[in-house]
């Protein structure tokens, strides 16, 4: 069984502080790790996925297997960067469907 | 190209009436999938689709249908709803097989029973 887990629902940080949201999973095969994001009144829509190492709006996500996270980071959060981040999970090899399994959201809120 | 669309957006409806929420995308994408989101609980998947003719239970089946006539649509079925039914329901598409396991998710349907 597959699952994730995202210990705060709400954070608050002011502008300009480092933000971090936490993401842990149990899985026991080779995990492919996402994270989601939902700006009020807009649909989810992919933020970053690890096999792909990129930084999208400054965030960052690092997978360590051996601490089984995927935290993600941004070092100066901005007022449009408030809104509901979902850490997802999927096999990486577990035939065609693949399915993704999703943490239970944090709502991230940066202060003016 | 729309995307993944669906309706409709907001749903009320009374316990034991019936209603289908409609799905469709036009990427040509052989994975569909729906999601109901409750506060607290994350998206947790209903069914799910890989192909025309082809579903299976997801996390939370109990209560609703689906069925996959086309590549295109993917419609949700509650036969009698309840008011644990009341939820935000979200579709989803992606391609089946490749590197890249992006879902695309439609604007949502916000469904309440009283």
């Amino acid at each position: 069984a597959q699952r994730v887990t995202q210990p705060e629902k709400l954070l608050s940080v002011f502008k300009g502080a480092p933000v971090e949201l936490k993401c842990n999973y149990s899985y026991s095969g080779s995990p492919e790790l996402f994270w989601y994001v939902q700006y009020s009144r807009q649909r989810l829509q992919l933020l970053l996925r690890h096999i792909s190492r990129e930084s999208i709006k400054g965030f960052t996500a690092d997978l360590n297997k051996g601490e089984t996270s995927f935290h993600l980071k941004k070092p100066f959060a901005q007022e449009e960067d408030s809104a509901m981040y979902y850490c997802a999970l999927s096999p990486f090899f577990s035939g065609s469907a693949r399915q993704l399994t999703f943490g239970s959201g944090t709502q991230l809120t940066v202060l003016p | 190209n729309a995307g993944v669309t669906q309706t409709p957006k907001f749903q009320v409806l009374k316990t034991g009436q019936s209603m289908t929420l409609q799905c469709a995308q036009d990427m040509n994408h052989e994975y569909m999938s729906w999601y109901r989101q409750d506060p607290g609980m994350g998206l947790r998947l209903i069914h799910y689709s890989v192909g025309a003719g082809i579903t299976d239970q997801g996390e939370v089946p109990n209560g609703y249908n689906v069925s996959r006539s086309t590549t295109e649509d993917f419609p949700l079925r509650l036969l009698s709803a309840a008011p644990s039914q009341t939820s935000v329901y979200f579709c989803a598409s992606r391609i089946l097989a490749g590197g890249h396991n992006e879902q695309f998710f439609g604007p949502g349907t916000r469904l309440t029973v009283l």
